[in-house]
């Protein structure tokens, strides 16, 4: 079975700081794992996605995100946070033997300026 | 338009009665999903279309769920006998094909209540 665990349901942090937004999942094969971003009233977009290649990962906006089978964990993070960062983000895992993702429960983002 | 679209965009309908919510997905995308997202939850996988055929409807919750996509193109999810709980916003994704590497591409939903 296939599952993703999101450690902290709201983060906040200040303008300019590091961004870590946690995720952690439990696959029984090798697993695609994506980071999506919801802005308010729209749908998830895309930031970025490990497909197997390179364990450490770089997506749009600066985000960046590093495999670590060791820890199952595939955590999110930014150098320096903006105030249009705030928004929800979900982190989502699929295996390669299936065709349905498995999301977790969102984490809030706040940057306080 | 580039993008996935659905309309309604938000749909108020009462206990116990029929709504259908559309799905315009990418021109040229054969996959497409619908998910459920209830408020401070993840989306939930629904159902999955590769093409003009339902290849996994698992995640529908129960018999009143029902979903076509007759052409490959545009897809209906149809609810029947609307309860309080269908409440949530329904997400479509569409992506060009079912295998590991794909990248689905979400429209900004459908947000039903139920009264």
């Amino acid at each position: 079975a296939q599952s993703v665990t999101q450690l902290g349901s709201h983060v906040s942090v200040s303008e300019g700081a590091l961004v870590l937004l946690r995720c952690n999942y439990s696959s029984s094969v090798p697993p695609y794992l994506f980071w999506y971003v919801q802005y308010p009233n729209q749908g998830l977009q895309l930031l970025l996605k490990y497909t197997s290649a390179a364990t450490l990962v770089k997506g749009i906006n600066g985000f960046e995100a590093e495999f670590k089978k060791s820890e199952t964990s595939f955590h999110l993070t930014k150098p320096s946070a903006h105030m249009s960062d705030a928004a929800e983000y979900f982190c989502a895992v699929r295996t390669n033997t299936g065709n349905q993702f498995y999301f977790g429960t969102g984490t809030s983002l706040t940057v306080i300026p | 338009g580039a993008g996935v679209s659905q309309t309604p965009s938000n749909k108020v309908t009462e206990k116990g009665k029929y709504v259908e919510l559309r799905c315009d997905p990418i021109s040229g995308h054969t996959a497409l999903y619908w998910y459920r997202q209830s408020l401070g939850q993840g989306p939930e996988f629904l159902i999955y279309f590769q093409g003009t055929g339902a290849a996994d409807d698992s995640g529908l919750p129960n018999d009143r769920f029902f979903a076509v996509r007759p052409e490959g193109s545009v897809s209906t999810l149809k609810i029947q006998r609307t309860e309080r709980g269908d409440s949530a916003v329904y997400l479509c994704a569409s992506s060009l094909w079912a295998g590991g590497e794909e990248t689905q591409y979400f429209g900004p939903g459908t947000r039903l209540l139920v009264l």
